[in-house]
């Protein structure tokens, strides 16, 4: 039973589009986050959720916007996709926001814009 | 502006022997270190962390050092075995909340049967 699932795996899709990758916690988890894994492989965080509020949107393109139905779910929707979005988003989820708290990662979202 | 700094790209070493990643930062706010280890096609998985009021933390045969006045810390992990293949990241967080923390791009360890 996985507990932090997003989908899809892979997605490719043409410039301009719009998409969105979804993430759920079966943990019961209080955080979740989005990150994003550029060509550099740098892991870099893009948003920061607690009980369903945004605590930090990193300085990411408004055309990305995270949705928090609920505590177990934190979507990623994507407007006008543009050739630099290619990366591998990773969902994550962790206890709660505490410094020391583990981070449990999906396993990633391939995105190829052509 | 990389402020945690994983200077080998990769790592080969032979199993049973020892191996010993190096991670690097520059903010001197950094209190809290962790490394998390990422098979292919699967997200990163938490491995071990310190505290820099320690200067050393085992689990196993994972044992992380921290050289605050070097800004310095290294995994060691004995023996190395062929399943430890992956990429190991380096993570740093300042005081305050989980969002904070900081990432290296990672070291790829392979180990030869």
């Amino acid at each position: 039973d996985t507990a932090v699932s997003q989908t899809p795996k892979y997605l490719v899709t043409q410039m301009g589009n719009d998409k969105s990758i979804k993430c759920e916690q079966n943990l019961g988890h209080d955080t979740m986050y989005w990150y994003k894994q550029d060509s550099k492989k740098f892991l870099k965080i893009m948003f920061s959720y607690n009980n369903k509020e945004l605590i930090i949107n990193e300085t990411v393109p408004n055309r990305f916007s995270p949705k928090s139905p609920d505590k177990a779910h934190l979507n990623l929707h994507i407007n006008s996709l543009e050739l630099g979005d290619s990366a591998v988003y990773f969902c994550a989820s962790s206890r709660d926001r505490g410094r020391n708290e583990k981070l449990f990662f999906g396993s990633g979202t391939q995105l190829s814009v052509l | 502006d990389q402020q945690v700094k994983q200077n080998s790209p990769s790592l080969s070493v032979q199993e049973g022997r020892i191996s010993i990643l190096n991670c690097d930062y520059t903010n001197s706010m950094f209190d809290y270190f962790l490394w998390y280890k990422k098979y292919p096609a699967e997200g990163p998985t938490f491995l071990i962390s310190i505290s820099s009021i320690k200067d050393k933390n085992e689990d196993g045969r994972f044992t992380v050092f921290l050289n605050k006045s070097a800004k310095h810390l290294s995994l060691h992990i004995v023996p190395s075995q062929p399943g430890d293949s992956a990429v190991y990241f380096c993570a740093a967080s300042p005081w305050g909340g989980s969002e904070k923390l900081v990432f290296g791009k990672g070291t790829k360890l392979t180990v030869n049967p």
